[in-house]
């Protein structure tokens, strides 16, 4: 069966400091990949898709950035963090690019910037 | 672009009563909706979808929801609460092209 694996599942960075979040998936191949960011209080806002090996679709302007290195292994990543980054990160996957099945949530990172 | 709107960002219940949670949308071609149920600090899970097949899905955990194309609606429902189904449910839209929408949430409470 296929599984979604994020870490870490909790951050704290101090402000301008760089970020690395990872994501991969099992038991599937040429998966859709998407990072998802939840303030508090707030819906998910879409930040990144992506639908194969260095492929990455940007939805949002802002300082952090994706990497599809490897067929099922997605990764957030940021230079330098702001206060207005903190948040719970989300990645998930699709098997179609037309959302038909829905979508398979990792378990979440949440990061607080200080 | 599509978008939806969830009514009521808290819903009270208690144990045993029915459960409705509003979602509409609205999409410029015929959609795909979903519900996620997300519990505190978990990612989200999905409840139930709509893929233009019957217009009453029915998901796990005795949840369902009707699609309403005239009231541009997905509605949730459940017959009767359990303690068990406090959490946040998020209502989802997409047009099939990597484009999935959330809507801001509702958060249920289950009183015994």
């Amino acid at each position: 069966s296929q599984t979604i694996h994020q870490w870490p599942a909790t951050l704290v960075q101090p402000v301008g400091s760089p970020l690395s979040l990872e994501c991969t998936v099992e038991g599937t191949s040429n998966p859709n990949l998407y990072w998802y960011r939840q303030a508090a209080g707030r819906g998910l806002q879409l930040l990144f898709y992506s639908v194969g090996i260095g492929q990455i679709s940007s939805e949002v302007p802002q300082n952090l950035s994706a990497s599809r290195p490897q067929d099922r292994q997605f990764i957030l990543s940021s230079k330098k963090l702001l206060l207005s980054d903190s948040g719970f990160y989300l990645c998930a996957w699709s098997p179609d690019t037309g959302n038909y099945y829905g979508y398979t949530f990792g378990s979440g990172t949440r990061l607080t910037v200080v | 672009a599509q978008s939806v709107t969830q009514l009521g960002s808290h819903v009270s219940v208690s144990e045993g009563a029915l459960v409705l949670l509003r979602c509409n949308y609205s999409s410029s071609v015929p959609p795909y909706l979903f519900w996620y149920v997300q519990y505190p600090n978990q990612g989200l899970q999905l409840l139930l979808k709509y893929t233009s097949a019957a217009t009453l899905v029915k998901g796990i955990n005795d949840f369902e929801a009707e699609f309403k194309k005239s009231e541009t609606s997905f509605h949730l429902t459940k017959p009767s609460a359990h303690m068990s189904d406090a959490a946040e449910y998020f209502c989802a839209v997409s047009e099939g092209n990597n484009d999935m929408r959330f809507g801001a949430g509702t958060r249920l409470t289950v009183k015994p």
